[in-house]
């Protein structure tokens, strides 16, 4: 099974700020990794998938980038309503599904 | 119109049974992967399960392998969720969540709002 490993697990900000979040997998992915936001009593949803690619809707300050066993999302600009869980995701061929642990995105 | 809703949440007694329901809707159901995927309170997301579009192949998290099974009702756009011998631990939001390829890669594009399962005696 592959394990995704996100850090940091929290992660304090400030409005304006350039943030970046890696995920790490146990092998290697190529670029079969998804990033979601998650806000307190919602489901989460989707930001980027195929590690790089923005899915429609999502703010251009929002961005991927990695493949094999690294990646990243990067938020350019922070703003207040980025403000979440964000998690990693993985589905290999069997549609069998490993997430990240979470990174807490908190207002310094 | 919302694509996925779950249905059949509730408290339960730990070792009773309980049936999870999602209604798809505005899609074609037949076309997908569905899953289910959980969050216990305060913690991150933990997939459940996979039924493949035609329901030949479904898969499960260790966690629940031979007490939950998935189905599917292509017909009726429906997709479920038969939970056994339920744990304190099974406790969480379930949420159903559809599967998409897209230039060669799986992920979730839609997912429900969630129905709340409490185990608890």
């Amino acid at each position: 099974d592959i394990q995704l490993t996100q850090s940091p697990s929290f992660l304090s900000a400030s409005v304006g700020d350039r943030v970046t979040i890696t995920c790490r997998a146990s092998q290697g992915i190529s670029s079969y990794l998804a990033w979601y936001q998650q806000k307190p009593g919602k489901a989460p949803e989707l930001l980027i998938y195929g590690a790089s690619t923005l899915q429609s809707g999502v703010p251009s300050r929002f961005s991927g980038s990695g493949s094999g066993t690294e990646f990243t999302l990067t938020i350019s600009s922070l703003q207040p309503e980025d403000f979440a869980t964000y998690y990693c995701l993985h589905l290999n061929t069997d549609l069998m599904c490993s997430f990240g642990q979470g990174t807490q995105l908190e207002i310094k | 119109q919302v694509p996925l809703v779950e249905s059949g949440g509730g408290v339960v007694q730990p070792e009773r049974s309980l049936r999870l329901s999602c209604a798809a809707s505005g899609f074609t159901f037949k076309n997908y992967g569905m899953h289910w995927v959980r969050q216990a309170p305060g913690k991150g997301l933990e997939w459940v399960a996979v039924i493949w579009y035609d329901g030949r192949n479904k898969y499960y998290a260790d966690s629940v392998k031979g007490r939950f099974t998935v189905s599917r009702d292509n017909s009726k756009n429906m997709l479920y969720l038969q939970m056994n011998s339920l744990r304190v631990e099974d406790t969480a939001v379930y949420y159903c969540a559809r599967d998409v390829r897209v230039g060669g890669t799986n992920h979730f594009d839609c997912w429900g709002q969630g129905t709340v399962v409490t185990v608890s005696s």
